[in-house]
């Protein structure tokens, strides 16, 4: 299968401050990735869809303007939590597919655990 | 909208068979995974169906009915090391652009 590498896997970060995680599509090109959220003992959370070259779609209720979105080539995607907060303390994970029909499914990375203090 | 359902938990032997539930109802539907997920890591995938019927690899099978919005996942032969959440996750087409929208999952414990 195809390898998406998500960077740092975890952070801890001051209130008020801002976080980027990357997350890279090594093997393939990823033309569409996708950012999730996961709270504990709850399934994934669809925050926002990019596409190459594209503005993210976000889900309703998730907030465009503190959690930046960007899908600048097509092997990297990054999502910036600015002012953070306690309450964004969460796991996110990004996944990538491809078009085509070499992978239907969509890849995940390692995830990144992000703790705000 | 889009919803998906599956039960919370689930208990089950070691050695034993374990089938876990999904109803979903979805617009655009386009295709139907289940991916495992271990506690403090990211989804792995297992297996994807988008025609009716039984999809089977190795211990694990999937099934998908369209018609009713049902699929379950089977596990068979089961080992300590499955016990894991267990997401069932629909794709569906939106503007002509992909959504992977996932269910609450199923964590599953296998007990000696």
């Amino acid at each position: 299968g195809a390898v998406v590498s998500q960077h740092p896997s975890w952070v801890i970060c001051k209130s008020g401050t801002s976080v980027k995680i990357e997350c890279r599509s090594l093997d393939f090109q990823a033309t569409t990735m996708f950012w999730y959220r996961q709270f504990p003992k709850q399934s994934l959370m669809l925050m926002a869809t990019s596409n190459e070259g594209s503005k993210a779609t976000y889900e309703q209720g998730v907030e465009k303007d503190k959690f930046l979105i960007n899908h600048a080539s097509l092997t990297l995607s990054t999502l910036t939590v600015t002012s953070a907060h306690p309450e964004d303390s969460s796991f996110y994970i990004c996944s990538a597919r491809t078009q085509g029909q070499k992978y239907t499914e969509a890849f995940f990375g390692q995830g990144t655990r992000l703790t705000v203090v | 909208g889009q919803n998906i359902d599956q039960p919370t938990e689930m208990t089950a032997t070691e050695g034993a068979i374990v089938q876990i539930n999904c109803t979903y109802q979805t617009s655009g539907f386009n295709g139907l995974f289940w991916y495992q997920q271990h506690a403090g890591e990211a989804p792995t995938f297992l297996s994807y169906n988008v025609l009716d019927g039984l999809e089977e690899k190795g211990r694990f099978s999937s099934f998908l009915s369209r018609s009713k919005g049902y699929s379950y996942l089977l596990l068979k032969e089961l080992q300590m090391k499955d016990s894991a959440s267990y997401l069932c996750a629909v794709r569906a087409t939106t503007s002509g652009t992909y959504k992977y929208i996932f269910g609450t999952g199923t964590r599953l414990k296998v007990l000696a």
